[in-house]
């Protein structure tokens, strides 16, 4: 059965990074991509961006282009998304979810931005 | 980027009723890409439907999807208890992905 696991929540200070990551199993990686969504305290889904699983080729929201990276792992099936110079509206949880529909959901990562 | 825009915004609705939720787009959505998940508090959210009408693996047949283009329907055909929940749609259509901003289906 299909899994994705992702790291635990992170706290951390306006103008750090952090790096998300999201462990697959149960399917062969390199067959799909890998999307990550987010969503702010009480608000909606938001698609942040997405790498494939073969080409590691990425596509991201245009509006945080600049400040985040997405990259894969194929040895260990694992993807990453890294979001440098946080601000307090990063506050998030992060998902990851497989594939272009999403099939497949991570449980979801806190990140809390806060001084 | 294609903007998707979902309607109503909450729909209160009693168990055994018919819901009808709506997603239009600012633009064609090409191949019919658009998925519809069902969202829970505290949970990740739930593929319901893919290509506008196909249901995912071990979704009930209340569930449907309909529509081409730039309009389409999520339709529960009679709510049960567990479908009191948020709704989005995607599209998936362009290569940045959007959703739509999400339908609260309440209990009435």
């Amino acid at each position: 059965q299909v899994h994705l696991v992702q790291s635990g929540g992170e706290v951390k200070k306006p103008g750090a990074s952090v790096k998300v990551s999201c462990k697959a199993s149960g399917y062969n990686f390199t067959d799909y991509s890998i999307s990550w969504v987010r969503q702010a305290p009480g608000q909606g889904l938001e698609w942040m961006g997405w790498i494939s699983g073969y080409t590691g080729n990425t596509n991201y929201l245009q509006k945080i282009q600049g400040r985040v990276t997405m990259t894969t792992d194929t040895s260990t099936s694992t993807a990453y998304m890294e979001v440098r110079s946080l601000r307090s509206d990063d506050t998030a949880v992060y998902f990851c979810a497989r594939g272009h529909y999403l099939d497949y959901w991570g449980q979801g990562t806190l990140v809390t931005v806060s001084s | 980027e294609i903007v998707l825009t979902q309607s109503p915004g909450t729909l209160s609705l009693s168990p055994g009723e018919r819901a009808t939720l709506s997603c239009r787009a600012s633009q064609s959505v090409n191949s019919n890409y658009l998925a519809w998940y069902q969202q829970k508090p505290g949970q990740a959210p739930r593929l319901l439907i893919y290509g506008a009408s196909s249901r995912a693996t071990g979704i009930p047949d209340r569930f449907s999807g309909s529509g081409s283009g730039t309009d389409f329907t999520l339709t529960i055909s009679r709510l049960e208890p567990e479908d009191f929940a948020v709704y989005y749609c995607q599209q998936y259509s362009s290569p940045s992905r959007t959703f739509g901003q999400g339908t609260k289906v309440e209990i009435k």
